[in-house]
């Protein structure tokens, strides 16, 4: 199975500071047609896991574009340019390139 | 809008099996792929399999022996199916469906509430 690293586990940001989250695979995520196969989910307090970004850095319909993602092969970054009050939750990094998907352990983001 | 929500027991016995369905509204069952994901209080989460409405199934290898997915296009419904289960089994369990897109990405697009299932005597 890949495994799926996150740093930090936790995140205190004041609000309309950056935040970064960082993602680490075992194996590489970029596939031959050279698209990276990271996903990035959010679950705020009391709801289930939303996507934001798809193949390492698209975002999904609906998210805002203060949420960016890049990345290289094994190391990839959620970025948030402004921290809103309403991004708090629990950021996970997902790795859709074989089965089983897998999961980091998750960053949970907090405001200051 | 397409919806999901897991139904089944909230409490099962230790060793015996686990059951939940996933009812789908708003569009068809068909042409995707479904889910199972689970989330043990306070901690991550674990994808368990998916199943394709034709049918055709892929299990976490952990769980493989344990697990059965199965799919009823006619009720727009899918199951799980989980046996055997430990105290290690308490989870949240989620439904999600998952979109295949560009260059083959697969996401899961959209999510049920999810359900609180606990093992215990």
């Amino acid at each position: 199975d890949i495994v799926m690293t996150q740093s930090p586990l936790s995140l205190p940001v004041t609000p309309g500071e950056p935040a970064f989250i960082s993602c680490r695979s075992s194996q590489s995520l970029l596939h031959s047609n050279g698209y990276k196969y990271l996903d990035w989910y959010l679950q705020k307090p009391g709801q289930s896991p939303q996507l934001l970004i798809y193949l390492g850095s698209s975002r999904a319909s609906g998210v805002p574009d203060r949420f960016t993602g890049g990345g290289s092969g094994t190391d990839f970054t959620l970025k948030i340019s402004r921290v809103e009050a309403e991004d708090v939750g629990v950021y996970y990094c997902m790795q859709s390139l074989q089965t089983p998907h897998t999961f980091g352990q998750g960053t949970k983001l907090e405001i200051k | 809008q397409v919806r999901l929500q897991e139904s089944g027991p909230g409490l099962v016995r230790p060793w015996e099996t686990l059951s939940l369905t996933c009812t789908v509204s708003g569009d068809s069952i068909s042409g995707f792929y479904w889910s199972w994901i689970r989330q043990p209080p306070g901690k991550g989460l674990e994808w368990i399999g998916y199943i394709y409405y034709i049918g055709s199934t892929n299990y976490n290898p952990s769980l493989k022996s344990r697990i059965t997915i199965s799919v009823d296009t006619s009720k727009n419904q899918f199951s799980l199916k989980l046996s055997s289960v430990t105290a290690a089994d308490t989870a949240v369990y989620y439904c999600a469906r998952h979109k295949v897109g560009v260059a083959g990405s697969t996401v899961f697009d959209f999510w049920g509430q999810g359900i609180l299932v606990t093992v215990s005597s």
